[in-house]
């Protein structure tokens, strides 16, 4: 059964300063990896997806991807307070349909 | 837009009761989810329907837990005799088509039985 793997589990960093999450399926046909953010009482949002090797910027959030080791990380820079949130990474194979297999997690907060 | 809708936001039942909790997916959207979410075991597919047909029920407890999607508006997620372990946040998402589309999630129901 496929399973994703996040870490760290939780990470401080300070205003201004840059995060970095990391996540790894153990599924070698994954097609998408997709990044959710969580607010304390709130729904999962999708922040970004990524399907091909490389790397994805929108903003202060940039994407990496290496298919090969099924490795995917998320780059906050110039990090806010507001950014202070659980970060989910998902994983989804088209031939097993389009369900998303999620990660436990990374809590992020962001000291002021 | 309204969102995916989700009713109720909160139920508490006793133990060995019913639940029944409702979706509504963005107009248009033909794929419906659904999530639970629990410290413990984090967030979990339960089922999925494409086009109001059952696609994947792989995550659903087989004994107890029940999906349908009677038209293309709305899903329940149906719990007979409820335990104490099904206390859970339920999440209903749904997306444009299957296959690498955003899925948009709503705000969740959160059961607790006591």
């Amino acid at each position: 059964q496929q399973k994703v793997q996040q870490s760290p589990e939780s990470l401080i960093v300070p205003e201004g300063g840059m995060a970095s999450l990391n996540c790894t399926s153990s599924d070698r046909n994954v097609d998408y990896f997709w990044w959710y953010r969580q607010h304390s009482g709130k729904s999962p949002k999708m922040l970004m997806s990524i399907f091909s090797n490389g790397e994805k910027e929108e903003g202060r959030f940039t994407v990496h991807l290496n298919k090969a080791s099924l490795h995917t990380s998320l780059h906050i820079r110039d990090s806010q307070p507001s950014d202070s949130a659980l970060y989910l990474c998902a994983a989804s194979n088209n031939n097993a349909g389009a369900k998303l297999t999620f990660g436990g997690g990374t809590r992020l907060t962001v000291r002021p | 837009n309204a969102g995916v809708i989700q009713t109720p936001r909160h139920k508490v039942t006793g133990k060995g009761q019913e639940a029944t909790l409702w979706c509504e997916p963005i107009s248009g959207h033909s794929a419906v989810f659904w999530y639970r979410q629990t410290i413990v075991q984090g967030l979990e597919f339960l089922t999925y329907f494409r086009n109001q047909a059952p696609i994947d029920d792989s995550g659903m407890p087989k004994e107890r837990f029940s999906a349908q999607m009677p038209n293309q508006s709305h899903s329940t997620l149906k719990i007979q005799s409820t335990q104490p372990q099904d206390s859970a946040v339920y999440l209903c998402a749904s997306s444009l088509d299957w296959g690498g589309y955003e899925q948009y999630f709503g705000p969740g129901t959160r059961l607790t039985v006591l």
